[in-house]
This record gives structure tokens, sequence and C-alpha cells, in this order.
């Protein structure tokens, strides 16, 4: 069965102290591996999309990595306009998107 | 700008009435939308395909009479919540997806039973 674990649930940074959120995932055939920001109240937002181990994406403070089992979402320098949970999903040919629990990230000014 | 539209935003009902929910393509026709679930702290739970000119396919243990999916043009998918209890109170989002790769996702509908 696909599945995709995130660690930790939840994250406490002092703005600027930079950290990694992280998705592991089981996935056959994976297509893409795909990283969201979901605000309080509010849908997803997408961030980024992975295809291939070794690929990795960047936008604005965040960086998101991935190997052949999992994902990292680095934020470097964060504010605390950065706080909100990142959901991290893995998607197959044929199949539906599986969600991970997401991270919820708070940063302290 | 948004590629998906979601309305009501939020909705409040008394039980046993009956709530429309609305998912619209913005940027593009979708042949399948999917509705989701999510319950506080939670991930969202996958609870149909919403299949253009088709009946939905539902995940298993969403009951398909409570939970009525119409998706009748290519930008337009509807999920209504019928004889809604208290234990329906949740947050709604609905998703399309381009060609399978992307997701998008509406901005919720907060449903509130009283």
């Amino acid at each position: 069965e696909d599945q995709v674990t995130q660690s930790p649930e939840a994250l406490r940074l002092q703005e600027g102290e930079s950290s990694s959120l992280n998705c592991s995932y089981t996935v056959s055939g994976l297509r893409g591996l795909f990283w969201y920001r979901q605000d309080p109240g509010k849908g997803p937002e997408f961030l980024f999309t992975l295809y291939s181990a070794g690929e990795e994406k960047e936008k604005e403070r965040l960086k998101a990595t991935l190997t052949k089992k999992e994902s990292f979402l680095h934020i470097t320098a964060p504010k605390p306009e950065d706080s909100a949970t990142y959901l991290c999903a893995g998607h197959s040919y044929g199949q539906n998107f599986v969600f991970g629990p997401g991270t919820r990230l708070s940063v302290l000014p | 700008g948004a590629v998906v539209s979601q309305h009501p935003s939020r909705v409040i009902c008394k039980s046993g009435t009956s709530v429309k929910i609305e998912c619209r393509s913005l940027d593009f026709q979708a042949t399948t939308m999917f509705w989701y679930r999510q319950f506080p702290k939670k991930s969202l739970m996958l609870m149909a395909t919403s299949n253009e000119g088709s009946k939905a396919t539902y995940e298993q243990g969403v009951e398909k009479d409570k939970f009525l999916i119409n998706h009748a043009s290519l930008t337009l998918s509807t999920l209504t919540v019928t004889s809604a209890h208290p234990e329906d109170s949740s947050f709604y989002i609905c998703s399309v997806s381009r060609q399978n790769t992307e997701a998008f996702f509406g901005q919720g509908t907060r449903l509130t039973v009283v």
C-alpha cells in the first residue's frame, strides 16, 4: 500500500534558525513528489514537484530535495510568515495523490 | 491567479438540511476533479473522484448517498452533503489535476452543522 509519512509532526523555530522537514514515502511507480504549504482555514498551495532522485528545487527560503526513499524541505533563515503546515504528497502513474499528515511549522520572531 | 475556485468558503446549516459546495476549474478544462475532507490537524482524506459525464468514484467508507457529487461540465463539480449531521462538520477541499500531474486546490469550505 502506498504510504507517505512526515516528521516531525510539529516544529518550532526561532526566526533565522534553519531546519529541515522530512517526507518518507513508499509509493510504487512514483511519478512525482509534491510539496504544499497550507495556512489555517485555506486550501493547500503548491510549492514544488520533484520527479527524480537527486533533483532539487528552490523558492525563496525553501529548497526541496529528493532521494529514492525520502524528500526534504529545507528552510533557510525562516521568517514568521513561513509559519504554516507543510504537506508532501506522492503521486504514481494512474493513481491518486497520497498525502502525508503534514508538519506544522511555527517560526517565532 | 487562482486556478481553482471553491464556494462557499464557510457555511453553517441545521441538522437534516443539505448543503451544496461548488468547485470550478478556472484555468483549464478538467475531466477529473477530486474531493477531500480534512479533520483538524490532520491531512487530506480523499473522499471521491469526480468524473465529467459519469458517476463519481468513491473511496472506501464514504457514503455515496450522503455525499452526492455531480460533474456536469468540464469546469464545474459540486459536492452536496445531504441530511447533514454534526459529525459531517469538517473542512472540505476540492482539487483539480492538470494532465494528471500537478494538483491545484480550492480554498476549502468550512462546514458547520448545528
